[in-house]
């Protein structure tokens, strides 16, 4: 069965520190990849998505960044962190489907003090 | 263009009642609707989906969502609620017009189910 990882589970960081969040996928091949940011515990912004390794697009433009160095890993990124980047992070993959839902993992709270 | 429409930020119930949690949507083509169930502090749990076929879909937990297309709704219900039915629901949708893959998600809908 798949499975999907995503760490650490709270972060706190200092402002302009870097960033970064590591999502991987078990038990499946070729996912998409998906970032998305859920503020003050609603609405759910996508951040990144990406078909495969390598390739990333950005949904919004930001001070985060979004790389996919293996097929199942995908990673969300800062060089410097705002206070406007804390949230509640989650990652996520669905097959390359119209069909298929998506299957999210455990999510990040981050806060930048 | 796509959109998903949850009207109610929140939904109050009493456990045993049955319960109903709104979605609405706009596409292009046809649609595919998702309903999410998310626990506080954790990640989105897939409940059901329409795709094709019977209007009436079964999901995880008792939950079931009716498809009706000419009012574009996909409206997310349970006959008898439980306490451990509160959460936050979010409703989401795909059309198969264009090259985009990507979910459009509603807003979501706070349940709270009352002892």
């Amino acid at each position: 069965s798949q499975t999907i990882h995503q760490w650490p589970a709270t972060l706190v960081q200092p402002v302009g520190s870097p960033l970064s969040l590591e999502c991987t996928v078990e038990g499946t091949s070729n996912p998409n990849l998906y970032w998305y940011r859920q503020a003050a515990g609603r609405g759910l912004q996508l951040l990144f998505y990406s078909v495969g390794i390598g390739q990333i697009s950005s949904e919004v433009p930001q001070n985060l960044s979004a790389s996919r160095p293996q097929d199942r890993q995908f990673i969300l990124s800062s060089k410097k962190l705002l206070l406007s980047d804390s949230g509640f992070y989650l990652c996520a993959w669905s097959k390359d489907r119209l069909y298929t839902e998506a299957f999210f993992g455990q999510g990040t709270r981050l806060t930048v003090v | 263009a796509q959109s998903v429409a949850q009207p109610e930020d929140q939904v109050n119930v009493a456990e045993g009642n049955p319960l109903t949690v709104k979605c609405t949507y706009s596409v292009s083509g046809n649609p595919y609707l998702f309903w999410y169930v998310q626990y506080p502090n954790r990640g989105l749990q897939f409940l059901l989906k329409y795709i094709t076929g019977d209007n009436l879909v079964k999901g995880s937990y008792g939950f079931e969502a009716e498809f009706n297309k000419s009012q574009t709704s996909f409206h997310l219900k349970k006959p008898s609620a439980l306490v451990s039915d509160s959460a936050l629901y979010f409703c989401a949708v795909r059309d198969d017009a264009g090259n985009n893959r990507k979910l459009i998600w509603g807003l979501g809908t706070s349940l709270a189910v009352n002892p």
